[in-house]
Parts: C-alpha cells; sequence; structure tokens
C-alpha cells in the first residue's frame, strides 16, 4: 500500500532479535497492526496496538509506536526458525485496512 | 477459532474465461473482503461487502466484480481473466468492532495461461 511503507528484506541469525520498521501517513489511524504471514498461508494477527499507547508488549512481541514520526516498529525478541515468514504493517483507515508490502524475514542459523 | 475458507488453493485458467473465487466465514461476520497479493506491493483491496447484496469498489476494482447473497459467502468474480489477473487472493472478514481486525483465509494463487 502506498500510505504504508516497510524495508522488504530482514535477515537475522537464530537467537538474535529481530526489528521491522514500518511508516504510515495517515495521522488519523486509531489502530495499527502486524500480520504474519507464512509460506503458502493466509495471513495472521499478530499484534496490534491502540493509538494512544506508545508499546505494548506479548510474550516474544514488542510493539512500538510513535505517533510524532508515524513509525512502528515489531520486536521479536530470541528469534526462532519458525518465525521466518513476511510480516505486513497495516493501518486502519474507516472500515479499510491499508498494508504495507511486507518484510521477509529470514532466520539462518 | 474464526475460520475463513477459500474453496480453492491453486487455479490455472485461460485468457477469456470466466473465473469465480469463493469464500465462506463461520464467524456470522458483518464484513467481508477481497484483497489481490503481489511481490513488492502488498495487499490491495478489490471490493467490500458490509452486508448482503451489498459492496463497495476498494482500490482496484477494474476487472473484478462480487457477490453477496448470503452472509456467509463472498464471491470475486473475473468476467474475462487476463494474465495481469494472475495473482494472490485473499480473502477477509470481520464482525465491524472498533479494533477492526481482519481474518483472513488460506488464499488462492489464480495463473491465467
Amino acid at each position: 500500500g502506498e500510505d504504508v511503507e516497510q524495508s522488504l528484506f530482514l535477515s537475522v541469525r537464530e537467537g538474535d532479535s529481530s526489528v521491522i520498521n514500518c511508516t504510515y501517513t495517515d495521522s488519523s489511524s486509531t489502530y495499527l497492526y502486524w500480520y504474519k504471514q507464512e509460506p503458502g498461508a493466509g495471513l495472521q494477527l499478530l499484534t496490534y496496538i491502540f493509538s494512544n499507547m506508545d508499546m505494548k508488549q506479548d510474550q516474544r512481541l514488542t510493539v512500538l509506536l510513535n505517533k510524532k514520526d508515524k513509525h512502528l516498529s515489531l520486536r521479536i525478541a530470541d528469534t526462532q526458525t519458525g518465525d521466518s515468514a513476511i510480516y505486513f504493517c497495516a493501518e486502519r483507515n474507516d472500515y479499510k485496512l491499508s498494508f504495507g508490502a511486507g518484510t521477509t524475514v529470514t532466520v539462518r542459523a | 477459532d474464526v475460520k475463513v475458507t477459500q474453496s480453492s488453493r491453486y487455479l490455472v485458467k485461460r485468457t477469456g474465461e470466466k473465473v469465480f473465487l469463493e469464500c465462506v466465514q463461520d464467524m456470522d461476520h458483518e464484513n467481508m473482503f477481497w484483497y489481490r497479493q503481489d511481490p513488492g506491493l502488498g495487499l490491495r483491496l478489490i471490493y467490500f461487502s458490509y452486508d448482503v447484496k451489498m459492496k463497495e469498489k476498494g482500490d482496484i476494482p477494474e476487472g473484478y466484480s462480487v457477490s453477496r447473497e448470503k452472509k456467509e459467502r463472498f464471491s470475486l468474480i473475473l468476467e474475462s481473466a487476463s494474465t495481469n489477473q494472475t495473482s494472490m487472493y485473499l480473502c477477509a472478514s470481520n464482525l465491524g468492532t472498533e479494533q477492526n481486525i481482519q481474518y483472513f483465509g488460506a488464499g488462492t494463487r489464480l495463473s491465467v495461461l
């Protein structure tokens, strides 16, 4: 989606932390999301954050939101081979979700 | 658990054929969506339906139509398939709550030859 931008590729060593970054343009977005797509599968919601929050943590996942810079990040602690996937950032625009192009995360041993 | 089922995982069709992609959800969701996914472009919304027989165009509706005769079923129709419609097609549904979380099917990979 043209309004949501994220880098296309990330390579990380198993056990390290992964950080996936995203920028969005609509300052009125109320919710922002991270979805995960494993090979051959549809998208699965990982987590979401309400726009009045700065941070949300859920087990190995940490979401940081900087509203001033319209920047969203997803940190995965202790990255495992099962974390290899495409990660999509999305923002809510009314009834729609606008998605980024997706970041392909490759976990190497 | 919410289940969104797309009838085919893979389809191969010829240019000019009429193609139907079917999607069924089992959670009584009001809203259903069709996206296409292309590498480097992410997901782009084709059509959206907020009720039976109701539809709205998304960002790329050209060459597509949709049908929603029953609440649980949302069909995407390619009236005359073209090679540039070769893509992964994803269906999603949601309840229309404030969080607007969409639940996705596994996708249909369509090849138009």
